[in-house]
């Protein structure tokens, strides 16, 4: 089973919709995770840090269900600018030399269209 | 957060010869990290560059092929050696976020250096 998993999408919703995404991990001990925005052509940006049982910024919340092992990513209200790949990004499982470590879901594609 | 500037940018290289990228960050950073993110693919891990030893590689990938230097702690290079069309992916150099711990402040990531193999 691979460390993070998500849906690959892709999304496609219209302005103004609530979309959200949901990515699962494998090691229960994980307590940190990440969503990152990745544009075209781009390199990944951090959108969200999650280490508790959630976190909200503006439109997005993201939120960690420890007992289920999964993360989710909601955005509300979504915008043309919204569409973009997210990516989930847990710890590596490996140990102690996996310190610093991160491993990153496959990445799910949003396209908001008007 | 760390500012990363990356370069080069872009490159198509012909198959056999290596290129070396090289990552250059505004601040001191104890870890490094390379990654290749292949057409339509995530990020994999290559490497952790830490200053003053040897890198640690992921599995699959190997020194030979991709040599890491790190000569102090705000600048790194990688080296695509002996380049074949598979190696055309982009890579990306990162360091942890402000405060050194991952677990609460995520990653910063270099440009990328988009390479084509031909």
């Amino acid at each position: 089973r691979k460390e993070v998993e998500q849906d690959p999408g892709p999304f496609n919703v219209p302005e103004g919709a609530t979309v959200a995404f949901n990515c699962t991990y494998s090691n229960s001990a994980s307590q940190s995770f990440f969503w990152y925005r990745q544009d075209c052509r781009k390199e990944p940006k951090l959108l969200m840090s999650v280490y508790s049982s959630g976190n909200e910024d503006g439109r997005f919340t993201a939120q960690l269900n420890r007992a289920s092992q999964y993360i989710s990513l909601l955005i509300r209200d979504s915008k043309l600018s919204d569409s973009a790949t997210y990516l989930c990004v847990g710890p590596a499982n490996a140990g102690g030399t996996s310190y610093g470590k991160l491993t990153f879901g496959q990445g799910t594609i949003l396209t908001v269209h008007p | 957060s760390a500012v990363i500037s990356q370069k080069p940018s872009r490159d198509i290289c012909q198959r056999g010869t290596s290129l070396t990228i090289q990552c250059q960050v505004d601040s001191q950073v104890t870890m490094m990290f390379w990654y290749r993110q292949q057409p339509g693919q995530s990020l994999t891990l290559i490497a952790t560059a830490n200053q003053g030893s040897e890198a640690t590689y992921e599995s699959g990938f190997v020194i030979d092929k991709f040599p890491i230097s790190r000569p102090n702690l705000t600048f790194s290079t990688l080296t695509v050696s002996n380049m074949s069309p598979e190696d055309s992916s982009i890579y990306l150099c990162s360091v942890m976020g402000t405060g050194g711990v991952a677990s609460n402040y995520g990653y910063t990531f270099g440009s990328g250096t988009r390479l084509t193999v031909v």
